[in-house]
């Protein structure tokens, strides 16, 4: 079955952009996960989406917001882009988000802000 | 969540096995320890997870001590494709909605 699929791949923003990344789970996952992933900070947490619904969020800025379709597909945004922002940005999907077992991550949008 | 601590890297040979060890002195009853790697440039991939009895799957074999304080990863017999970033991770598996990524164990796996 298809995997997770995050597009685009890669995207140059100028700071002071917005930018919207977008992520199709696995066929029947209802949970999307969003994770941020920097040389200095390594993999962080940015916000979980279940049933259209933000279950969990981590400790980002409120520059940085998410949402999810009722097809289960979720969408991140980052307004306001700095510099900082640069960064892997990588969706995970699972059936429910909890539970006993693992979650399947996408290959990424990789942002560059200059 | 309870804090893991890893080695920063670790080096193998091909073909044998690769032995990465986890200490998880805080872990509570109801976290579960998870292995996750990262090969470069892609994204974590999902190994192995147990409670407190040992756990083997097609990739790989996870030793959690009797205490729980601390797991060992096995990787039977590496090859260069395993040379990855390698995770280990606590978590509530019923009600937490995230993983807890620390800095992880960077193995390499030479010919």
């Amino acid at each position: 079955k298809a995997g997770v699929t995050q597009t685009p791949r890669y995207l140059i923003k100028t700071r002071g952009q917005q930018v919207t990344l977008s992520c199709s789970p696995i066929s029947g996952h209802r949970s999307v996960s969003w994770y941020q992933q920097t040389p200095g900070q390594g993999l962080q947490f940015l916000f979980e989406y279940f049933s259209e619904t933000q279950r969990n969020k981590g400790n980002f800025p409120g520059r940085f917001s998410g949402r999810q379709f009722s097809n289960s597909r979720s969408e991140m945004n980052v307004s306001t882009l700095e510099l900082g922002d640069s960064a892997l940005y990588l969706c995970a999907s699972s059936l429910s988000g909890v539970g006993n077992y693992g979650y399947t991550f996408g290959s990424g949008t990789r942002l560059t802000v200059v | 969540d309870a804090k893991t601590t890893q080695p920063t890297s670790m080096d193998c040979a091909e073909g044998r096995a690769a032995n990465l060890p986890c200490n998880h002195s805080t872990i509570s009853g109801n976290e579960y320890v998870y292995w996750y790697r990262q090969i470069h440039s892609q994204g974590p991939q999902y190994i192995i997870h147990g409670l407190k009895n040992n756990e083997t799957n097609e990739m790989a074999s996870l030793i959690i001590t009797e205490d729980r304080k601390s797991s060992t990863l096995i990787l039977p017999h590496a090859t260069l494709r395993d040379t990855a970033v390698y995770y280990c991770i606590v978590r509530v598996a019923t009600n937490d909605y995230k993983l807890s990524f620390g800095a992880g164990t960077t193995v390499t796996v030479r010919a």
